[in-house]
């Protein structure tokens, strides 16, 4: 079946680092996103991506959809400690396929 | 608050027993999503309906069962429960639910119902 590949797994970053995080598949999706969820809470969308190649941003996040619409990274920049949690790509094409997580910990 | 409300938000049962799950969509969206998120296997899907009608089947189990009512709300339904089915449910909705690339299919998640089966 359709798999994803998130990495890194986990991430522990100082306050005001940047990071970087990407999904990769053998699958062609036809959308990609990138949501974040906090412990027991739903995962919440941050940036959605529909064309290959779109570079779209939303505040200190930048994500873009690969050009070969089978990958996609996501970046934040000047990370904060409420950034802690952890980050999911998901590609749809139909239904949404989830990468396996990032967990992002930001130290103070 | 993504608008998607999910009842209960916990659920302590027996293995044997039959559950039923509550998903209310935001307003106007017409389509429902259900996952499973568990520690080994991450967030999958397992049933979509759309206006009604079942649109897409993932990974659900036999013993697993959902359906969506005349005003959109849904309920999932899981029985003879064993112990590796507790798990987060997660219910999400969209405007649309088609395959095209669009906003009409972002995805919104409710705060999931928490399911511990003894």
């Amino acid at each position: 079946g359709q798999q994803l590949n998130q990495s890194p797994q986990s991430m522990f970053i100082q306050e005001g680092e940047d990071v970087s995080m990407n999904c990769t598949s053998s699958s062609i999706f036809n959308t990609w996103l990138w949501y974040k969820q906090d412990p027991g809470e739903g995962p919440v969308l941050l940036i959605a991506l529909y064309k290959a190649g779109e570079l779209t941003s939303n505040g200190r996040l930048t994500a873009q959809f690969g050009i070969t619409r089978k990958d996609s990274f996501l970046n934040n920049s000047a990370s904060i400690p409420s950034d802690v949690g952890i980050y999911f790509c998901a590609g749809q094409l139909g239904k949404l396929i989830f990468g396996q997580g990032t967990e992002l910990s930001v130290k103070p | 608050d993504s608008g998607v409300t999910q009842t209960p938000k916990h659920l302590i049962t027996a293995t044997g027993q039959r559950v039923t799950l509550r998903c209310s969509p935001r307003s106007g969206d017409l389509s429902v999503y259900w996952y499973q998120q568990s520690l080994d296997q991450g967030l999958q899907f397992l049933i979509q309906y759309y206006n009604g009608e079942e649109r897409a089947k993932g990974n659900i189990l036999e013993r697993f069962s959902a359906q969506q009512f005349p005003d959109l709300h849904s309920e999932l339904n899981l029985s003879s429960l064993e112990l590796g089915d507790s798990a987060l449910y997660f219910c999400a909705s969209s405007p649309a639910g088609l395959a095209g690339g669009s906003s009409y299919n972002e995805q919104f998640f409710g705060p999931g119902t928490r399911l511990t089966v003894l």
